[in-house]
């Protein structure tokens, strides 16, 4: 397996822009997190789905976060309007099972000017 | 609400002197606690795990002992080498639920 696969990798935008970040977890895993790092705030944990569907969306930080797992191998975290403190390295996680190991896609490093 | 502390901040060792990094954690129904390496511009990998049935776990190196009843879980690093530099992670879990609270990072430098 590929592991979890990010896109884009990096994405520079301009305030007010609609960013959307994807990620594709890994096969079979019924868990799939997102995060983000700042120096500031370290990973924050955002938004977790189990079999597709949002468990706990408390660490979206406002509405102008959304987050949407269609199916067992997509999920998309999009941000509209985008603001500058929005800018940070954001990643998908995905686990299998109770407390699975999390395996962490490379991330999405995003700048928003 | 849930929360973990992590101490220190920054680490700097010399090669083959130990290391410690340890954690606190609010949520007394957390039963797993795992540790990440996130080496610069890389993504966070499972080191070592440990689940609340066990007070320690080795694998080579590196260690973790968790104290359920004072809420504090550690990671012993022996024998350091300069590849063991990176940014370190604790975390646990939250009660039932699949979801991890990381700590706010440790970074270890290990000069040669």
């Amino acid at each position: 397996d590929a592991g979890v696969i990010q896109s884009p990798r990096h994405e520079v935008t301009e305030m007010g822009q609609e960013v959307t970040l994807r990620c594709k977890p890994i096969s079979g895993h019924n868990s799939l997190f997102w995060y983000r790092q700042t120096m500031m705030r370290g990973l924050e944990l955002l938004i977790y789905f189990n079999n597709n569907v949002p468990i706990d969306d408390s660490g979206m930080p406002e509405d102008r976060f959304s987050a949407k797992m269609p199916n067992a191998s997509f999920s998309t975290l999009k941000i509209q309007p985008s603001e500058p403190r929005d800018s940070a390295v954001y990643f998908c996680a995905s686990s299998f099972g109770e407390n699975g190991e999390l395996f962490f896609g490379e991330g999405s490093r995003l700048t928003v000017l | 609400g849930e929360n973990v502390e992590q101490h220190p901040s920054t680490l700097s060792v010399q090669e083959g002197d130990s290391a410690v990094i340890k954690c606190t954690y609010s949520d007394s129904a957390s039963n797993y606690f795992p540790w990440y390496k996130q080496e610069l511009g890389k993504r966070p990998q499972l080191i070592i795990d440990i689940r609340s049935n066990v007070g320690e776990k080795k694998d080579q190196r590196i260690a973790v002992t968790l104290n359920k009843t004072a809420k504090h879980f550690s990671l012993h690093i022996t024998e350091t080498q300069p590849e063991d530099s990176a940014v370190y992670f604790c975390a646990a879990s939250t009660g039932s639920t699949d979801k991890l609270i990381f700590g706010t990072g440790t970074r270890l430098q290990v000069f040669p």
